[in-house]
C-alpha cells in the first residue's frame, strides 16, 4: 500500500481565517513533506520532516506553520493567508529523508484564499 | 547547480502513435531519477525510480530509460487515458531535496 491521504480535498478561506491541512500515511515512512503547486507549474518544496523533526524549511512565510504530531501525521496550519497563496497543497512521504528514496504523494488539498 | 529540463512542453498524439518524452539533467552525483504522472488537480502518481545509467523499467505501455545525461519515457501505442502531465525529478548527492522539471503535457486523441 502506497497511500497518502489528505484532508480536506477543497478549502476556501478568508484572509483572517485560521485553518489546518492534514496528511496521513501508514507505510512506516519516516520522512514527510509539504509542497505547494500552482497551475501548470511543478511542485515547490515547503517543508521536510525527518523522524518527526523539521529538517528543511524553504524560507516559507510564517503564516504557514507545519506540525508533525507523530510519524504518521503531518499538519499544515494556515493563518492570515494572502490570495496568492491559493494553490494545490501536496503532502508526500518517503522511507527516510537522506537519500534517493521515492516520494509518494497524496491527492492534494485545493486551497482558495479570498 | 542541479537542473532538470523536460521536452517537449506539450505533445499531442493520435491513439496508438508511439513517442518519447525527454528529461535532461545536470546534477553532481545522481542519487536517483524519478518519473511521475499527474492528472489535473490531483497529486503526482509515482511511476519509476532509476538509479544508474543503463537502467530500464517498464510498466504497461510505459518504459523509462536512463543515461548519464538524460532519461526517456517511451510510451508505446498510447490510449486516451494516458493523457496527463509527466514530471521528471532528480536527486543529486549534494542536494537536500529533489528537483522537478516543468513537465510534459501529453494529450492522446482517440
Amino acid at each position: 500500500d502506497t497511500e497518502v491521504t489528505q484532508t480536506p480535498k477543497h478549502l476556501v478561506m478568508g484572509m483572517t481565517n485560521k485553518k489546518s491541512l492534514k496528511c496521513e500515511q501508514h507505510m512506516g515512512h519516516r520522512a514527510m513533506y509539504w509542497y505547494k503547486q500552482k497551475a501548470k507549474k511543478p511542485p515547490e518544496l515547503m517543508f521536510v520532516y525527518s523522524y518527526e523533526k523539521l529538517s528543511i524549511n524553504e524560507s516559507v512565510p510564517s503564516r504557514f506553520s507545519p506540525e508533525c504530531p507523530n510519524s504518521s501525521l503531518l499538519n499544515l496550519h494556515l493563518h492570515a493567508l494572502q490570495p496568492e497563496d491559493s494553490a494545490l497543497y501536496l503532502c508526500a512521504s518517503s522511507q527516510a529523508g537522506g537519500g534517493a528514496e521515492t516520494q509518494y504523494f497524496g491527492p492534494g488539498t485545493r486551497l482558495l484564499v479570498l | 547547480e542541479d537542473q532538470v529540463t523536460q521536452s517537449p512542453e506539450a505533445l499531442r498524439l493520435q491513439e496508438g502513435e508511439s513517442s518519447s518524452l525527454n528529461c535532461s539533467y545536470t546534477v553532481s552525483g545522481l542519487r536517483g531519477l524519478f518519473w511521475y504522472r499527474q492528472d489535473p488537480g490531483k497529486g503526482p502518481e509515482f511511476l519509476f525510480t532509476l538509479y544508474s545509467a543503463g537502467e530500464e523499467k517498464e510498466k504497461e505501455r510505459l518504459k523509462a530509460t536512463l543515461t548519464k545525461k538524460e532519461s526517456f519515457l517511451h510510451i508505446t501505442a498510447p490510449k486516451p487515458e494516458d493523457s496527463a502531465t509527466y514530471l521528471c525529478a532528480v536527486r543529486g548527492s549534494s542536494a537536500s531535496k529533489i528537483i522537478f522539471g516543468s513537465g510534459t503535457r501529453l494529450s492522446i486523441r482517440p
